[in-house]
């Protein structure tokens, strides 16, 4: 099936430094990327909608300055938390959809990164 | 924003088993109902993509139905297995790039 990788798999950092996040298909192209965040015992929850050669798209209430998401080639697409705070510690994860494989509306998920800020 | 909602939370049963548990999901506007299994350390998998009310799909010993005119969708594991243990999801697209809003799942364990 269609693999999505994410890099890293956890990171500890301190608060007020920056995290890049990075969501790869490797096996098909991906026009659009979505990027989740869950909470402990909390469902995923959409932050934005990242697409190639344009800006992301952003659910409400994610603060598009904060989030930085950068989507520049059709398999690749970057989270990156910027001056992260503590409150900012939690599970990110992306997905893809591949337009050729399957059901279009399929979404294929990385394996997630937690992150720590102490 | 949808409300997507599914029940139990937590699921414990012995190997051997038949289990199900529901979604539910807002009957207008209807586009499309996902199942993920995700198991722990492991990416979500799709499991299923149900569109037409009646819907029924079966991935081996997982099946699912949908009722898009009440709202709901079951998954059926017959003989549970341990290696079902993982927590299932479903989801429901909206929206201008059908993004989906998912519910809090349901963890299943399933006891050798």
């Amino acid at each position: 099936g269609a693999v999505v990788s994410q890099h890293p798999s956890w990171v500890i950092c301190k608060s007020g430094t920056s995290v890049k996040i990075e969501c790869r298909s490797l096996d098909f192209q991906a026009t659009t990327m979505f990027w989740y965040r869950q909470f402990p015992k909390q469902s995923l929850m959409l932050m934005a909608t990242s697409n190639e050669g344009s800006k992301a798209t952003y659910e409400q209430g994610v603060e598009k300055d904060k989030f930085l998401i950068n989507h520049a080639s059709l398999t690749l697409s970057t989270l990156t938390v910027t001056s992260a705070h503590p409150e900012d510690s939690s599970f990110y994860i992306c997905s893809a959809r591949d337009p050729f494989r399957g059901n279009q509306e399929t979404q294929y998920f990385g394996p997630g990164t937690r992150l720590l800020v102490l | 924003i949808l409300n997507v909602e599914q029940s139990p939370q937590s699921l414990h049963v012995q190997e051997g088993d038949s289990t199900n548990f529901t979604c539910s999901f807002p009957s207008s506007n209807f586009y499309a109902l996902h199942w993920y299994r995700w198991e722990t350390a492991k990416s979500p998998e799709a499991l299923f993509v149900m569109t037409l009310n009646g819907d029924e799909k079966k991935k081996g010993r997982i099946s699912a139905t949908l009722n898009t005119k009440e709202g709901y969708s079951y998954l059926y594991i017959k003989g549970s297995q341990p290696e079902d243990s993982a927590t299932y999801l479903c989801a429901s697209p909206s929206g201008s790039a059908r993004q989906l809003t998912f519910g809090s799942g349901t963890q299943l364990t399933v006891l050798p």
